[in-house]
């Protein structure tokens, strides 16, 4: 069974730094990419950007580019998500998804992860 | 950029058909996914490829696309259906969902 497990939620303060993790497990993890996805209170989902695990080619949505870092570690087969100064702007739901199938223009989003709530607040 | 719009909200009787709609240029040259999220949930995939369904989704969930609209259909429609649907397409490289359609069973 394909899942993605999350990191648990976070509390933090405007400036502070954080990292977020999504770990793969019931598939082979660099044959996948790897997305992740925001949702404002609220709100509607937002697109962040993606990385291949076998290389760690990523491309950023435009609205994220600059202000976030996609990474990923092939040996725990864990994905992350960080912010270097985090905004209270920031507070939201984050998911990161499996994209399917491997190697297309146009993959779907085929398994979530349970998500992980930032609250960032002073 | 490229955008999907999507109408805010659709109203629909139990056993009846809902139709959600996801309109953006040229749609039809893109394929176009559809994403169910019920409250507090991750969202699920319940259409791909325009019109294909994931294992485990029921065959009440249909979906078309053609010139600038995308349409999910819920024939049928169930209770247990009522949920945020948001559709999604890519454009050059980059993903785009739509706003998000709360369906309302009632």
């Amino acid at each position: 069974e394909v899942q993605l497990v999350q990191s648990g939620a976070e509390v933090k303060k405007p400036g502070e730094s954080l990292r977020i993790s999504c770990k793969g497990s019931g598939y082979s993890f660099t044959n996948y990419w790897i997305t992740w996805v925001r949702q404002m209170p609220g709100k509607g989902l937002e697109w962040m950007g993606r990385i291949d695990p076998s290389d760690s080619y990523i491309n950023y949505g435009p609205s994220f580019q600059g202000h976030v870092t996609i990474s990923v570690d092939k040996s725990s087969s864990t994905a992350y998500l960080q912010w270097s100064s985090l905004k209270v702007s920031d507070t939201a739901m984050y998911y990161c998804a499996r994209l399917n199938p491997p190697a297309v223009a146009d993959p779907n989003f085929d398994s979530w992860g349970q998500g992980t709530l930032v609250t960032v607040s002073s | 950029s490229y955008e999907l719009t999507q109408s805010p909200s659709v109203s629909v009787s139990p056993g009846q058909t809902a139709s959600i709609t996801c309109s953006g240029e040229k749609l039809e040259d893109k394929y176009v996914c559809w994403y169910q999220q019920k409250p507090g949930q991750s969202p699920v995939l319940v259409i791909y490829q325009n019109m294909k369904r994931p294992s485990g989704i029921p065959e009440r969930f249909s979906g078309s696309n053609s010139g600038n609209t995308a349409t999910l259909t819920i024939s049928g429609t169930q209770a247990m259906d009522e949920a945020d649907f948001f559709c999604q397409a890519w454009d050059r490289n980059t993903g785009v969902f739509g706003g998000g359609t709360k369906l309302t069973v009632l």
